[in-house]
């Protein structure tokens, strides 16, 4: 099955720098890449995804990139905030799941002003 | 908005306990899924339901099983609770895309049970 390995497990930033997360899958059939965040005590939340046929998607301040060759895929947040401090989980999904998501260890990001 | 409800936000049981954790969502979606989430572990999926009636074993099922008799619930059930079950416990649903479909998965506030 799909295996998802997420680094780094903290990461630490001042406010305003930017901040990376990555991840690399097993699957080469995976074509579902979504990024949730779960803030302290709070449900996790899809911040944004990305689908096999496209490189790379913006959303205001957050970017994903993906790269099918290498078989990983990047989390991107530009002039960070304090309340992007949270934790990140990137998930990848084959086609055949029937939309089971397989997810990373995670990424604790504290931004500090 | 979609709304996936758990019943309980935290829960102490002792070991041998029979637990029903219970799941309703509103947005008529096909799809639910019980995940468990540990720290250094991320969310490790223990069962997935695609209709009703219909269950599928996801990666740590051992201990486990679900109940699926409405679209709208889905519970999951520790038939003897250990105190390796303590952990937060995370139900979502998501709307059915096929099988080569996929869709972003809506997440209940969990349930922190502690096995004692």
């Amino acid at each position: 099955g799909e295996n998802v390995e997420q680094h780094p497990s903290t990461l630490s930033v001042q406010e305003g720098d930017s901040a990376v997360i990555k991840c690399t899958y097993s699957d080469s059939a995976s074509n579902y890449f979504p990024w949730y965040k779960q803030e302290l005590g709070k449900r996790p939340q899809l911040i944004i995804d990305i689908r096999s046929n496209v490189g790379e998607k913006k959303d205001q301040r957050i970017a994903v990139t993906l790269n099918k060759t290498a078989k990983h895929f990047s989390l991107h947040i530009t002039e960070t905030q304090p309340e992007d401090s949270a934790v990140y989980f990137c998930a990848a999904s084959p086609p055949d799941s029937w939309g089971k998501l397989q997810f990373g260890a995670g990424t604790q990001v504290v931004v500090t002003p | 908005d979609v709304k996936v409800t758990q019943s309980s936000r935290y829960l102490v049981k002792r070991t041998g306990e029979k637990v029903f954790l219970e799941c309703v969502q509103d947005m008529d979606h096909e799809n639910m899924f019980w995940y468990r989430q540990d720290p250094g572990l991320g969310l490790r999926l223990i069962y997935f339901s695609y209709d009703v009636k219909m269950k599928e074993k996801g990666d740590i099922p051992e201990g486990y099983s679900v109940s699926r008799e409405k679209k709208e619930r889905f519970s999951l059930i520790l038939e003897s609770a250990s105190t390796n079950q303590t952990s937060m416990y995370l139900c979502a649903s998501s709307p059915y895309r096929g099988q080569d479909g996929n869709s972003p998965l809506h997440f209940g506030n969990g349930t922190r049970l502690t096995v004692t």
